[in-house]
């Protein structure tokens, strides 16, 4: 099947740093990908749609200016967390899906830990 | 909100077949019915999907009624690497966005 990478896998930085993630689709283009984040022992929570070519489309209560997201090109998105606080620390999951396999691939993930 | 109702957790004996329940009572006619897992600290990974019939791959199979409000996911033989929480969603194929609901915690004990 095809695979989704995701960079960094882990990372830690001082509270009001930004982060920046990257989720990149290794063998097949993806107009679309999805943000997703997951805090301990809870499931994952849609933040954002991101869309090659034009502006993300965020779900309800994700503040758009924290979480800047960019579709760059047809295989990679970047999730920029700014100004990062303590609060922001959990797991970064990323998600594109393949036309014409019906299913969704996901990265492996990113633990953010804000200091 | 999610579309689904899982039980939260379930105890499977290794070896014996796990069977996921999962109703969808409001599924719409061109919805399908998803199955994903995730191990621990990994991110989730497609299992199986269906329409109306049933289907089957090299992981699993999926059971859907034919009233199509509920389904199940079966592991033939599980092991301990089968140890994760599963997810059971209904999207549109593709391009549509996932909901995960609060899925099920399956123990697969030795």
């Amino acid at each position: 099947g095809a695979v989704v990478s995701q960079h960094p896998s882990r990372v830690i930085c001082k509270s009001g740093t930004s982060v920046k993630i990257e989720c990149r689709s290794l063998d097949f283009q993806a107009t679309t990908m999805f943000w997703y984040r997951q805090f301990p022992k809870q499931s994952l929570m849609l933040m954002a749609t991101s869309n090659e070519g034009s502006k993300a489309t965020y779900e309800q209560g994700v503040e758009k200016d924290k979480f800047l997201i960019n579709h760059a090109s047809l295989t990679l998105s970047t999730l920029t967390v700014t100004s990062a606080h303590p609060e922001d620390s959990s797991f970064y999951i990323c998600s594109a899906p393949e036309r014409g396999y019906g299913e969704q691939f996901f990265g492996p993930g990113t633990r953010l830990t804000v200091l | 909100d999610a579309k689904t109702t899982q039980p939260p957790s379930m105890d499977c004996a290794e070896g014996r077949a796990a069977n996921l329940p999962c109703n969808h009572s409001t599924i719409s006619g061109n919805e399908y019915v998803y199955w994903y897992r995730q191990i621990h600290s990994q991110g989730p990974q497609y299992i199986i999907h269906g329409l109306k019939n049933n289907e089957t791959n090299e992981m699993a199979s999926l059971i859907i009624t034919e009233d199509r409000k509920s389904s199940t996911l079966i592991l033939p033989h599980a092991t301990l690497r089968d140890t994760a929480v599963y997810y059971c969603i209904v999207s549109l194929p593709e391009s549509d966005k996932i909901i995960f609901g609060k899925g099920t915690r399956l123990h697969i004990l030795p």
